[in-house]
């Protein structure tokens, strides 16, 4: 079936610099998606979604960029913190009417903040 | 705000016991609750997705048999987890929606589920 990857399972970055975080989805159909963080041991956090009308959303320090042509969400973290230190999952959704929306995770990567 | 708790958050039990789970939207009406399942170190897998008063919609591979989901009310879904087995410990999380269609969803802490 359709699926959400991720391109890197971790990334490290230092304290203070940028975050991209990268996530490829195969369904062009889909056209909802959302950047959750999951800290270990806790359910995941909204972060950010975009709906497929736009391509670039911007939230506090963070913004999702999406580009349909190929098929491609980005999560940027402006001066990343230790705090943001997390494992991090795109999702998508596919249109839907007259039935209940659902998110199709991605496998998630690890975000490390050295300090 | 969108805040969605669980409870318990660790449970721990002896196979062949059931376990329930609540999930409970505190601030807003959930017309919508999802069930996930999530093992260490991997992505969340939905298990079913239930409507205030309707019986819940359970994905391919998911026994609602073992799995029981009720949604009595628009801020209340329970999760029970029938003759439990040590196949079933996991981390059980819930989230909820405001809308029916494409609403973002919010996530419980999750119940940390043990079968000895």
């Amino acid at each position: 079936g359709e699926s959400v990857g991720l391109h890197l399972p971790t990334l490290s970055v230092q304290e203070g610099d940028n975050s991209i975080i990268n996530c490829a989805y195969s369904n062009s159909a889909s056209d909802y998606f959302i950047w959750y963080k999951q800290e270990s041991g806790k359910g995941p956090q909204f972060i950010i979604d975009i709906r497929s009308n736009m391509d670039k959303r911007q939230g506090q320090r963070v913004t999702v960029l999406l580009n349909k042509t190929v098929k491609h969400l980005s999560l940027q973290i402006a001066a990343t913190q230790p705090g943001d230190s997390a494992v991090y999952f795109c999702a998508e959704s596919l249109p839907r009417t007259g039935a209940n929306s659902k998110l199709t995770f991605g496998k998630g990567i690890t975000l490390s903040v050295r300090p | 705000g969108a805040v969605v708790s669980q409870h318990p958050s660790r449970v721990i039990c002896k196979s062949g016991t059931s376990v329930k789970i609540e999930c409970r939207s505190l601030d807003f009406q959930a017309t919508t609750m999802f069930w996930y399942r999530q093992f260490p170190k991997q992505s969340l897998m939905l298990m079913a997705t239930s409507n205030e008063g309707s019986k819940a919609t359970y994905e391919q591979g998911v026994e609602k048999d073992k799995f029981l989901i009720n949604h009595a009310s628009l801020t209340l879904s329970t999760l029970t987890v029938t003759s439990a087995h040590p196949e079933d410990s996991s981390f059980y999380i819930c989230s909820a929606s405001r809308g029916f269609h494409q609403e973002t969803q919010y996530f419980g802490p999750g119940t940390r589920l043990l079968v000895l």
